[in-house]
């Protein structure tokens, strides 16, 4: 079975710091990793995804992430954060094959003070 | 190009009723997935339908069913209703070539009373 962990619940950086957004995984077989936003009132939008190419994965609105599997783990970054990136974050894997069955973490709440 | 459409967006049920919701995935997607969102429980997989066939099945109680038509919008029904229903109900659609890159629509917030 796979999972995610994303530890904490919330998040709060000031405008221009670093993001930094932790998700671990576990996972029987080669993962997809993926991070998905969620604005308020509105559904996911992915931001990024990995599926065993390079390890370094870029996304849209300056996100990145970096797979490492010595550490089971694929964390989201952002080198300055913006007032628009306050919203709620998800990770989330997939078996490859199973193209829309995601598992998804418990999601972070990003918040940006001015 | 048109997004993921659900509806109804808002809706309020007592226990014991049923609920259908509807999700017109963009054009040229075959798959349909849906999601249930709840603070308790987050993000939970429910099924998801490619070229009108269930592919995938989540840990859900037979209440939860779900098909896709010809041209591809789907729908799901919850039958009896229950209080732990209450939930955004999310539906994605894809390619379904392409693992876990998902449009999601606004979602239905389904409340039960």
């Amino acid at each position: 079975a796979q999972s995610v962990t994303q530890l904490g619940s919330h998040v709060s950086v000031s405008e221009g710091a670093l993001v930094l957004l932790r998700c671990n995984y576990s996972s029987s077989v080669p993962p997809y990793l993926f991070w998905y936003v969620q604005y308020p009132n509105q559904g996911l939008q992915l931001l990024l995804k990995y599926t065993s190419a390079a390890t370094l994965v870029k996304g849209i609105n300056g996100f990145e992430a970096e797979f490492k599997k010595s550490e089971t783990s694929f964390h989201l970054t952002k080198p300055s954060a913006h007032m628009s990136d306050a919203a709620e974050y998800f990770c989330a894997v997939s078996e490859a094959g199973a193209n829309s069955k995601l598992t998804f973490g418990k999601g972070i709440t990003l918040s940006v003070r001015p | 190009k048109a997004g993921v459409t659900q509806t109804p967006r808002y809706l309020i049920k007592t226990r014991g009723q049923q609920v259908t919701l509807s999700c017109s995935p963009i054009s040229g997607h075959r798959s349909v997935s849906w999601y249930q969102q709840t603070p308790g429980q987050g993000l939970q997989f429910l099924f998801e339908y490619f070229s009108e066939t269930q592919r995938n099945k989540g840990n859900f109680p037979g209440r939860f069913s779900g098909r896709q038509f010809s041209n591809s919008r789907s729908e799901m029904n919850v039958s009896t209703l229950e209080l732990g229903d209450s939930a955004l109900y999310l539906c994605a659609s894809s390619l379904g070539q392409v693992a876990g890159e998902l449009f999601f629509g606004e979602g239905s917030r389904l409340t039960v009373l």
